[in-house]
């Protein structure tokens, strides 16, 4: 059972524009929120982070919406870039957790294009 | 340029061989995992080791052997693989078991089975 539902699959926008990579979750447990960002050949980098008890996280241009109550959170990612062309993908962990939580629950990520 | 250091970064053999992966971090991280990754999917967990001792094993078979000779390093031995085995093998780690969230990977090994 998948732990974490991540779309789209996939998305092209132009330079400049916005875009925005959606992810749900079921476990309440879960209290830690990572997104990843890879480049095709390269290992999965942490890109940002948020926990529960914040709406919103920014980061240059990254930044994470977080809805508890609906149990979602998003990534918008302003000015895209080129260089942002990457596939993303968010998780869920348990921050200090052990046994079913002391693992990283991947969404199926999104591919992202960034037309010149 | 990551601090999980991974060799070989590319592997090609055949499904009679035994070949190790491995794997370097040298943050004083307590917690290594491996994690399989296929095309267009995201990482898939194999194992993790804590304190240096096996503590998930998300039932891999037999056919890859996890070592943690100590808290820096990390192997992963490969013996009669199937082709289906061919995946990207990224090595992670974070700064304690309970910290899975925060991972740092390495580059990851490019596994090819003939």
């Amino acid at each position: 059972q998948q732990q974490v539902k991540q779309s789209p699959q996939s998305l092209i926008v132009q330079k400049g524009g916005i875009s925005i990579i959606n992810c749900a979750y079921e476990n309440t447990a879960f209290d830690y929120f990572p997104w990843y960002q890879q480049f095709p050949g390269k290992g999965p980098a942490l890109l940002i982070a948020i926990r529960p008890d914040v709406s919103e996280k920014k980061e240059g241009r990254f930044t994470i919406s977080f809805n508890k109550s609906a149990k979602q959170f998003s990534l918008h990612i302003m000015d895209s870039q080129p260089g942002d062309s990457a596939t993303y993908f968010c998780a869920a962990s348990i921050e200090w957790g052990e046994g079913f939580g002391n693992v990283l629950h991947c969404g199926s990520g999104t591919q992202v294009i960034v037309l010149p | 340029d990551t601090e999980v250091t991974q060799t070989p970064k590319h592997l090609v053999m055949g499904m009679t061989n035994k070949k190790s992966l491995k794997c370097e971090q040298h943050m004083g991280h307590r917690a290594m995992y491996w994690y399989k990754q296929k095309a267009k999917k995201p990482p898939e967990l194999m194992f993790v080791y804590s304190y240096e001792k096996l503590s998930i094993n998300e039932s891999v078979p037999s056919r890859f052997s996890p070592e943690c000779p100590n808290s820096s390093l990390l192997n992963l031995h490969l013996h009669a693989l199937q082709p289906e085995d061919s995946a990207l093998y990224l090595c992670a780690s974070s700064l304690t078991p309970g910290r899975s969230g925060e991972l740092f990977f390495g580059e990851g090994s490019r596994l090819t089975v003939l």
